[in-house]
């Protein structure tokens, strides 16, 4: 089956620790996007990669890092630096214009 | 840069029809998409519509865009159980980029 793989589904960590989100997609899409959804709200975009070894940052990219070695993955790291990092994250790829197909979601709480 | 802008919540009675509305300010969209998202999960593409139309049906599914007034909307015909869900409007913009709405909490009652 095509489609988009994000694990953990729920992954909890302690403050201060940096914590590594997968992002694996065998759809052969170039491009791929990690937002973030807060309780209530909708999507903001954090990265997105257009091409293997190349990325941007999006809308709210502090603290937070990415990495796009392979065409299939784009793992997303929250640093300790990041002030909020509990949310709902999302994964998306896309392959023309801007038709976007998204993953299960990994929900991150920080204590 | 793009607003858009969706009302937080809509009740509708199971075989109504329910309207999702959805406004915008930068008229530069080439795709407007319609997406579903159920509790805990990801995103859903329900459908799209290219700027240069009026109107796209697909199945309980109508999309209207009124390019003027920069508005679009959501129809679901025979509205059930399983379409309770939140719903996003998005905007396709440069980079391949979208700009999403908050999301319209749609709640079907029996």
């Amino acid at each position: 089956d095509g489609g988009i793989t994000q694990s953990p589904k729920y992954l909890f960590r302690k403050e201060g620790q940096n914590v590594t989100l997968s992002c694996e997609q065998n759809l052969n899409h170039d491009a791929m996007y990690w937002y973030r959804q807060d309780p209530g709200q909708g999507l903001r975009l954090i990265y997105y990669s257009q091409i293997v070894n190349d990325f941007q940052k999006g809308d709210i990219a502090e603290g937070y890092s990415v990495s796009r070695e392979k065409k299939e993955s784009f793992p997303l790291t929250v640093t300790s630096a990041q002030k909020n990092p509990t949310a709902f994250y999302l994964c998306a790829s896309s392959i023309v214009s801007n038709e976007q197909y998204f993953g299960p979601g990994t929900r991150l709480t920080v204590t | 840069g793009e607003d858009v802008e969706q009302s937080l919540f809509l009740s509708v009675r199971e075989g109504d029809s329910s309207v999702i509305n959805c406004t915008y300010t930068d008229s530069s969209s080439t795709y407007l998409y319609w997406y579903k998202q159920e509790p805990g999960a990801g995103l859903q593409l329900l459908t799209y519509i290219f700027s240069n139309m009026d109107m796209k049906q697909d199945q309980r599914l109508t999309v209207l865009l009124n390019k003027k007034d920069k508005h679009l909307s959501l129809r679901i015909a025979d509205t059930q159980t399983g379409d309770s869900a939140i719903y996003f409007c998005a905007l396709g913009a440069a980079g391949n980029k979208l700009t999403f709405g908050g999301g319209t909490r749609v709640l079907v009652k029996p």
